[in-house]
């Protein structure tokens, strides 16, 4: 079993709905969790950081981390097409240490 | 954020020879970097962790001798692909995280590495 479990998509949806993202984690010392975007041929970007359980927004992007059920959701609001792209979760124990990823999901958003 | 600036974005060499990849952290000391190889449509795939000052740490089944890893200063990592074959071609790419200051971890651009 992998430490991250993340459906690798492709996710489509027309422009303007919500984007809904989620993974799931068996470790449960993990504290820091990620959401990278990641556009072809390019170096991940950081879209959201969240330490612990909660949920943090901002702008058209929600996180949301469930500790107790080890979930983590990243949620897009009035997608858009250059919303598309592929998006990874990632997450760690400690603030220096390495992250585990997920497999990246594609999402697709059609005009 | 932070800004991870990795050198070259694109690289075409001949087989049997090296090349070298920079990333370099323009307005942070990154205490750690790590590299990573992606394939087409696939995931990150880490290959070792470096601290400034000491040896890397690699993780399984990659070859310590054939990707050489020096963290000589806190803005500086290389990631040295030796005796560079075909299968080697992939796109490295290269993160950053500080210790004393945000735990997010930040990317560079990546290298794409073409081995003929």
């Amino acid at each position: 079993q992998k430490e991250v479990e993340q459906d690798p998509g492709p996710l489509s949806v027309p422009e303007g709905a919500i984007v809904s993202l989620n993974c799931t984690y068996s470790n449960s010392a993990f504290q820091y969790f990620m959401w990278y975007r990641q556009y072809s041929r390019k170096g991940p970007e950081l879209l959201m950081y969240t330490y612990s359980s909660g949920n943090k927004e901002d702008g058209r992007f929600t996180a949301q981390v469930d500790k107790s059920s080890k979930y983590i959701s990243l949620f897009i609001r009035d997608s858009q097409p250059s919303d598309s792209a592929t998006y990874l979760c990632a997450m760690s124990a400690d603030s220096w240490g390495k992250f585990q990823f997920g497999a990246g999901t594609q999402v697709v958003v059609t005009p | 954020g932070a800004v991870v600036s990795q050198h070259p974005s694109r690289v075409i060499c001949k087989s049997g020879t090296s090349v070298k990849i920079e990333c370099r952290s323009l307005d942070f000391q990154a205490t750690t970097m790590f590299w990573y190889r992606q394939f087409p449509k696939k995931s990150l795939m880490l290959m070792a962790t470096s601290n400034e000052g000491s040896k890397a740490t690699y993780e399984q089944g990659v070859e310590k001798d054939k990707f050489l890893i020096n963290h000589a200063s806190l803005t500086l990592s290389t990631l040295t692909v030796t005796s560079a074959h075909p299968e080697d071609s992939s796109f490295y790419i290269c993160s950053a995280r500080d210790r004393g200051g945000a735990t997010e971890a930040f990317f560079g651009q990546g290298t794409r590495l073409t081995v003929v």
